[in-house]
């Protein structure tokens, strides 16, 4: 079955500097990769996903990359504010499975 | 719109007690549903899902099961809580590819 791996587990940076968020995955029939981010005490909350005949996608400070050949990728938020401030989950998703398989999340700390 | 309700927000239920969790969706139609939990400070654990009324798959042998009575709506259910359920249960909704979550219960068991 599928399984995501997410790097790094916690992160801080300074307000302003630009974050990185990397996972593998390893069923290569997976397509659809979304990002969630999660406030303390709530639901984690879809922020930008990806399909798998798109290599990068932009909404405004936050971007995703995805290398299919590597079976790996990434979100990138630049700019960052204190309330980027949260846990980052990445999925997996396979058509035909139903199953969203998630990363472990990241743990991201901007300092002000 | 499509929206998720989950209820209750919080949940203190002793040892053996039994429980049962709501989770209903408005604006959509034979949505795919889920039950995660999570445990403090960690990820999002897969225990069942449901692509239509009455047909649930479960991901995790455990103490829960699931039930989808009506096409909108998925509960989730204990006979007798073990206090190693206690966690932050997350109920989603999805169509295809996207998938949107409950605001959660958090479950103590005492």
């Amino acid at each position: 079955g599928e399984n995501v791996e997410q790097h790094p587990s916690t992160l801080s940076v300074q307000e302003g500097d630009s974050a990185v968020i990397k996972c593998t995955y390893s069923d290569s029939a997976s397509n659809y990769f979304p990002w969630y981010k999660q406030e303390l005490g709530k639901g984690p909350q879809l922020i930008i996903d990806i399909r798998s005949n798109v290599g990068e996608k932009k909404d405004q400070r936050i971007a995703v990359t995805l290398n299919k050949t590597a079976k790996h990728f990434s979100l990138h938020i630049t700019e960052t504010q204190p309330e980027d401030s949260a846990v980052y989950f990445c999925a997996a998703w396979a058509s035909g499975t139903y199953k969203y398989i998630f990363g472990t999340g990241t743990r991201l700390k901007v300092l002000a | 719109s499509q929206t998720i309700h989950q209820w209750p927000a919080t949940l203190v239920q002793p040892v053996g007690s039994p429980l049962s969790l709501e989770c209903t969706v408005e604006g959509t139609s034979n949505p795919n549903l889920y039950w995660y939990r999570q445990a403090a400070g960690r990820g999002l654990q897969l225990l069942f899902y449901s692509v239509g009324i009455g047909q649930i798959s479960s991901e995790v042998p455990q103490n829960l099961s699931a039930s989808r009575p009506q096409d909108r709506q998925f509960i989730l259910s204990s006979k007798k809580l073990l206090l190693s359920d206690s966690g932050f249960y997350l109920c989603a909704w999805g169509n295809r590819a996207e998938a949107f979550f409950g605001q959660g219960t958090r479950l103590t068991v005492v």
